[in-house]
């Protein structure tokens, strides 16, 4: 049972570059969500989904689509990578409570040059 | 102002110390607590959770909410080696959806 796995682990690109990071559960969640990890700013959501076919913004949503056609895939796609969005990005799945806390993957670490 | 607030340490304590982490938040909205535990190259896993205020033990661990001054704690007796990672502190909001990150706190336990 895997959990939450992200793939890439390591990913460098360069400026304008475009790119998907992938995120997969096998815990039958309906619920996923991104967030970056940047030093000093703890966790910050980027998108979120309920569900297969619906998704929503979180709190730092600028430059970053997503979908979800499957309850088991969560792709985040950076359209043009800028270096701002250099980070640690982590995937998340399943609820709040104590019974179904959020699972996070081990994150991609990305550089954007 | 971020909606959560957290002292960002680092932090350095010896072994058998008692440790004291904490967070203020600012909406009271926020009916759900919780403290995740973040080890080097890897992702946040719960290690705490509380509703509402009071306190809740979990071994050596002990979780503390203040709704009216709006302050969350967490307690580790007999610190360990082990227990050095990073502590994050976060809320939720029911009807938010969405759970609000402090920006952690790094613990280091000398042997």
């Amino acid at each position: 049972n895997a959990g939450v796995t992200q793939t890439p682990k390591f990913q460098v690109l360069k400026t304008g570059q475009s790119m998907t990071l992938q995120c997969a559960q096998d815990m039958n969640h309906e619920y996923m969500s991104w967030y970056r990890q940047d030093p000093g700013m703890g966790l910050r959501l980027i998108h979120y989904s309920v569900g297969a076919g619906i998704t929503d913004q979180g709190e730092v949503p600028n430059g970053y689509n997503v979908s979800r056609s499957t309850t088991e895939d969560f792709p985040l796609r950076l359209l043009s990578a800028a270096p701002s969005q250099t980070s640690v990005y982590f995937c998340a799945t399943g609820g709040v409570g104590v019974n179904s806390p959020l699972h996070f993957g081990n994150g991609t670490r990305l550089t954007v040059t | 102002q971020k909606e959560v607030e957290q002292d960002p340490g680092p932090l350095s304590v010896p072994e058998g110390a008692i440790v004291s982490l904490n967070c203020t938040y600012s909406n009271s909205a926020f009916q759900y607590f919780m403290w995740y535990r973040q080890y080097s190259r890897k992702g946040p896993e719960l290690l705490m959770y509380t509703y509402s205020s009071g306190n809740k033990e979990d071994g050596r661990f002990t979780a503390q909410v203040d709704k009216s001054s709006k302050y969350i704690s967490l307690f580790i007796r007999d610190s360990q080696p082990s227990d050095s990672a990073t502590y994050l502190c976060a809320a939720f909001s029911g009807s938010a959806r969405q759970l609000t990150f402090g920006s952690g706190t790094q613990l280091t336990v000398l042997p």
